[in-house]
């Protein structure tokens, strides 16, 4: 069955410094890839997606993830976090001929001034 | 431009009550439709969608239900409240098939049930 980790349920970052969410997945065929974000109390928004293609992946607020598909991974970065990226952060991979996500638990962002 | 809406934002209701939640979509047409549950803590899990008017797939058993009666409008309803069914209620609609098209996410709905 499909699925996707987020091994990080929290993680603190300093103001300035770069970040990078970890995300595995289990999946059979090539995978749909997402990142999500959501500011607390909020929706999700979408921050970047990967189909096919370059396996560095540009996405909005300045992330960008890599698809490694040896490692079944696909982590998102950013070399240098702000405050108002505190929030959560989720992973999602989509399921082929399919009109769900599944969904990764989240990792909480923290920032520290 | 397409916006969603979702209301009420907060709800406090007693254990044994009814609920209804309300979603709708503006600015497309024959969107797919979803509600998805967040428990403090924890990762989404989906509920309900709707790839049409009348048409809805559950995906975990509950004393939830939900229904579409015209093509941008989702709601959820119960028809008596579980203590476990406190938390935060996201609907989101989207285009074809979710594996390659994004989710647009409303506010949401953050229920406590006491």
């Amino acid at each position: 069955a499909q699925s996707v980790t987020q091994p990080d349920i929290h993680i603190t970052v300093s103001e300035g410094a770069s970040l990078e969410l970890r995300c595995n997945y289990s999946y059979g065929a090539t995978p749909y890839l997402f990142w999500y974000v959501q500011s607390p109390g909020q929706g999700l928004q979408l921050l970047l997606k990967y189909f096919s293609g370059d396996t560095l992946v540009q996405g909005i607020k300045g992330f960008e993830a890599e698809f490694k598909r040896s490692q079944s991974s696909f982590n998102l970065r950013k070399p240098s976090v702000h405050w108002s990226d505190a929030a959560e952060y989720f992973c999602a991979v989509g399921r082929d001929s399919n009109y769900q996500l599944i969904w990764g638990a989240g990792t909480k962002l923290i920032i520290k001034p | 431009s397409q916006t969603i809406h979702q209301w009420p934002a907060t709800l406090v209701q007693p254990v044994g009550s009814p609920l209804s939640l309300e979603c709708t979509v503006e600015g497309t047409s024959n969107p797919n439709l979803y509600w998805y549950r967040q428990a403090a803590g924890r990762g989404l899990q989906l509920l309900f969608y709707s790839v049409g008017i009348g048409q809805i797939s559950s995906e975990v058993p509950q004393n939830l239900s939900a229904s579409r009666p015209q093509d941008r409008q989702f709601i959820l309803s119960s028809k008596k409240l579980l203590l476990s069914d406190s938390g935060f209620y996201l609907c989101a609609w989207g285009k074809g098939l979710a594996a390659v098209n994004e989710q647009f996410f409303g506010p949401g709905t953050r229920l406590t049930v006491l």
